[in-house]
């Protein structure tokens, strides 16, 4: 059974930091694509990063220089580093397998992590 | 940035009516479109991938059809677990993927 559980997140002061993972059983992160997707309250979906099972990166410009996803293949997870947070990012993270490069959608989630910008 | 809009953004409709949400996008994206579920306090769920081709265990009454900038999600009888938003999402070519604002289908 495939399983996608994230962590970490929580309250943090504007121009703070936050790292959240995400837990993967079923698949091998390695061998696939994995991505993060926001939801801000009130609002619709937001891709946020993907990373490649070659390593490549890419990022919405939202929060280009500012996070950076990775993964732990020893740990079979996937880390998004968010530093210098900005009220805007309050949202509910979701950690996302991506079918492939070039078919770029969802095909399993997670239920969500939630972070919140506030002073 | 390709830009993806739904309508209507609210569809109120009964229990075994017929459901047709629209979704445009601003630049050809051919049939690289897919179509998500999500109810309140749940993960999204992939239902439509391709423009058309249903997901693994979607039921038989949502299909998807449409190419280019014209897309359209078809519920064909409402069930009561169906009253959700759903969400529209392009994927061509290299990142960034858009999605659209949603439409929210609601019992009348």
């Amino acid at each position: 059974e495939v399983q996608l559980v994230e962590s970490g997140g929580g309250l943090v002061q504007p121009g703070g930091s936050l790292r959240l993972s995400c837990a993967v059983s079923g698949f091998t992160v390695s061998n696939n694509y994995m991505s993060w997707v926001r939801q801000a309250p009130g609002k619709g979906l937001e891709w946020v990063s993907v990373i490649y099972s070659g390593g490549g990166t890419y990022y919405a410009d939202s929060v280009k220089g500012r996070f950076t996803i990775s993964r732990h293949n020893s740990k079979n997870t996937v880390d998004l580093q968010m530093n210098s947070l900005r009220a805007e990012d309050t949202a509910l993270y979701y950690c996302a397998r991506t079918r492939s490069p070039l078919s770029g959608f969802f095909d399993f989630w997670g239920q969500g992590a939630l972070v919140t910008v506030s002073s | 940035e390709i830009v993806m809009t739904q309508s209507p953004a609210t569809l109120s409709a009964s229990p075994g009516e017929r459901a047709t949400l629209s979704c445009r996008a601003n630049q050809s994206i051919s049939s690289n479109l897919a179509w998500y579920q999500h109810l309140p306090g749940q993960a999204p769920r992939l239902l439509i991938y391709g423009a058309s081709t249903r997901a693994t265990d979607i039921p038989a009454r949502f299909s998807g059809s449409g190419s280019g900038t014209e897309f359209t999600l078809t519920i064909s009888s409402l069930q009561s677990e169906d009253f959700a938003v759903y969400y529209c999402q392009q994927y061509n070519n290299r990142p960034p993927w858009t999605f659209g604002q949603g439409t929210k289908v609601d019992i009348k």
